[in-house]
């Protein structure tokens, strides 16, 4: 079964500190890779999504994104980080030409002032 | 502007008894999704439809209906509520067409007793 992979479930950095959130997924198709954010007590907001090209994806408020199509990964990244930046992110990955999203687990990122 | 709604933001109620959250959209897209927000399992995809009358089980849909009659809502029926359906839900819609982004309603909070 297709499943994705955060491997980070918490992560505590200081302001300014370089961020690289871990996504990997199991499926050897064409898949289509998001990142969402979920700021505390807010929905989920698209971060960045990767559809086909240039596999490096950048997104909004400063986060960029690698498709590594033969390590199967979508890390999500920022050079420093922003108090801002505290929320929960999800990578979700949908296949083929289905319409459903699956996500992995999520990562609760706390950026200490 | 065109948005995703739920309804109730909050709910609390006893076991046995049947629940039903709304979700409502105006973006006139053909997909909704409702999904549940555990600690620790991200988002699971409840039930799912790509359009009016079409309704397919997600990866956690036992316990769990719902109902396509317009493009617009999507409500989703808890038919007997137990205590390992406190959660909370959220509902998403999309475009059809591959890589489209889905956008998150802001969440039912529900509380099973």
């Amino acid at each position: 079964a297709q499943s994705v992979s955060q491997h980070n479930h918490h992560v505590i950095l200081s302001e300014a500190a370089s961020l690289e959130l871990g996504c990997n997924y199991s499926y050897g198709g064409t898949v289509n890779l998001f990142w969402y954010v979920q700021y505390p007590g807010q929905h989920l907001q698209l971060l960045l999504k990767y559809f086909s090209g240039d596999p490096l994806v950048k997104g909004i408020k400063g986060f960029e994104a690698e498709f590594i199509k033969s390590k199967f990964s979508f890390n999500l990244r920022k050079p420093s980080v922003q108090w801002s930046d505290t929320a929960e992110y999800f990578c979700a990955v949908i296949r083929d030409s289905s319409y459903k999203l699956i996500f992995g687990s999520g990562t609760r990122l706390l950026v200490r002032p | 502007d065109a948005e995703i709604t739920q309804s109730p933001r909050h709910k609390i109620t006893e076991t046995g008894r049947q629940v039903t959250l709304a979700c409502h959209q105006t973006w006139n897209h053909n997909n909704m999704f409702w999904y549940r927000q555990d600690l620790g399992h991200g988002l699971r995809l409840i039930h799912y439809s790509y359009g009016v009358q079409d309704t397919n089980k997600g990866e956690v849909s036992d316990g769990y209906s719902v109902s396509r009659s317009n493009t617009e809502d999507l409500p989703l029926t808890l038919e007997s509520a137990a205590s390992s359906q406190t959660s909370v839900y959220f509902c998403a819609s999309s475009e059809t067409g591959r890589g489209e982004t889905q956008y998150f309603g802001p969440g039912t909070r529900l509380l099973v007793l």
